[in-house]
């Protein structure tokens, strides 16, 4: 099976712009979650989706927000950018929702850098 | 609130020591995970325990899960340059409708 995939790999915009990052799961799985990792904060769960619903959130303003499409592909927005919106995005599917072992496989991430 | 406390933050050795890393928590885990992160890539995971006081081996690593299931342990003998990485611990909530709980992660360095 081809693995999870993320487009694109590396942007550069500025403050006050917005941002889309697109994610393709693995092909069956259903649940795909989206996390901040920076050197100083480390992997910071932004949210999770499952069946284009979301399910689970973090701690993060109303400017982050996501979707899932009906083929399990998701997207993430970020509006009104900030220096600190600098950081590695990662995208991770999972087969299913409510599996004990909730192993899940990481796309290589989407570099953003904000000027 | 779950939390999940990874040590050493980093650790850098020559190759060929033996090194251990830690993963402590006040809570009960479901399964824990042990995930390796290069630079630049996504973090891939190692390896899942589910059982208490689980052994699981890798080549030259060894994972623990903890009898109580609320600690790990990732063991490496013999390191070598292509073990350099970042070390992520994530436990598995006993509600599977919440979310993995990561620890901050260790970096380790094989200098040759």
């Amino acid at each position: 099976k081809a693995g999870v995939t993320q487009t694109p790999r590396y942007l550069i915009k500025t403050r006050g712009q917005q941002v889309t990052l697109s994610c393709s799961p693995i092909s069956g799985h259903r649940s795909v979650s989206w996390y901040q990792q920076t050197p100083g904060q480390g992997l910071q769960f932004l949210f999770e989706y499952f069946s284009e619903t979301q399910r689970n959130k973090g701690n993060f303003p109303g400017r982050f927000s996501g979707r899932q499409f009906s083929n399990s592909r998701s997207e993430m927005n970020v509006s009104t950018l900030e220096l600190g919106d600098s950081a590695l995005y990662l995208c991770a599917s999972s087969e299913r929702s409510g599996t004990t072992s909730h192993e899940q496989f990481f796309g290589p991430g989407t570099r953003l850098t904000v000027l | 609130t779950q939390l999940l406390e990874q040590s050493p933050q980093f650790l850098s050795i020559q190759e060929g020591e033996n090194l251990t890393v830690y993963c402590n928590s006040s809570s009960v885990f479901s399964s824990l995970q042990w995930y390796r992160q290069e630079p630049g890539e996504g973090p891939v995971l190692l390896v899942t325990v589910v059982t208490g006081g689980e052994v699981k081996k890798l080549k030259r690593l060894t994972f623990q899960f903890g009898d109580a299931r609320k600690d790990s342990s990732l063991h490496i003998t013999a390191a070598q340059p292509g073990d350099t990485g970042l070390y992520l611990c994530a436990g598995g909530p006993m509600d599977s409708n919440y979310q993995l709980i990561w620890g901050a992660g260790t970096k380790l360095i094989i200098k040759p």
